[in-house]
């Protein structure tokens, strides 16, 4: 199992739907968790950070982690085309590294 | 400055040349990191430096790349003798020490031709 795992996608939801994006992660990775949205030609852009059990909202988006059963997800309500991007997942690997997912790309429709 | 400065943004480089790519991270942040994205592809880790050294250089791709970081602050990606499959965009981050995530810059973007 890869330490960090996306589906790659691409997810379709349309406007103003409620978009969700999942992570799964290995025990390798600790517990700390980050969702970052890449636009098209552009670099990576730190959107949410989750260290503890259960959800954290922060304006259209919350993230949820769950240790148990070794998910973080990413919700966005309201969804607008602009929110159409690569999301990435990345975990904390202890010392200093990060590890990323492939990202999961999102598609609004308007 | 404000945010993490990269140049050149663009680089286009005849096949078997040095190229040289500068990170200046965010003030005050003490680790660094260069990552590579090859078109449609995640990120590749390359280097992270914490302070001026480099505790992690497993991820560079071959003894053609090389980096270097002084004074805490500018960093340098050089990779010599490149290839065409060197072409790819290396983004540079920085962030404080710890798992508070990191504030990536605008990446150059290098083409072997």
């Amino acid at each position: 199992q890869k330490e960090v795992e996306q589906n790659s996608g691409p997810l379709s939801v349309p406007e103003g739907a409620i978009a969700s994006l999942n992570c799964t992660y290995s025990d390798r990775v600790s517990q700390s968790f980050f969702w970052y949205r890449q636009y098209s030609g552009k670099s990576p852009e730190l959107i949410m950070s989750i260290y503890s059990n259960g959800d954290k909202e922060d304006g259209r988006f919350t993230a949820q982690l769950n240790k148990a059963s070794q998910y973080v997800s990413l919700l966005i309500r309201d969804s607008q085309p602009s929110d159409s991007a690569t999301y990435l997942c990345a975990a904390w690997a202890g010392t200093y590294k990060y590890i990323f997912g492939t990202g999961t790309r999102l598609k609004v429709l308007a | 400055g404000a945010g993490v400065s990269q140049s050149p943004s663009n680089k286009v480089t005849e096949k078997g040349k040095d190229v040289e790519l500068r990170c200046d991270p965010i003030s005050g942040h003490t680790a660094l990191y260069w990552y590579r994205q090859s078109l449609g592809q995640g990120l590749e880790f390359l280097i992270y430096f914490q302070g001026n050294s480099a505790p992690d250089k497993s991820g560079l791709p071959s003894d053609r790349f090389s980096a270097e970081r002084t004074g805490g602050s500018v960093s340098t990606l050089t990779i010599q003798r490149t290839q065409q499959e060197d072409s790819a965009v290396y983004l540079c981050a920085s962030g404080p020490t710890g798992f508070y995530g990191y504030t990536f810059g605008s990446g150059t973007r290098l083409t072997v031709v």
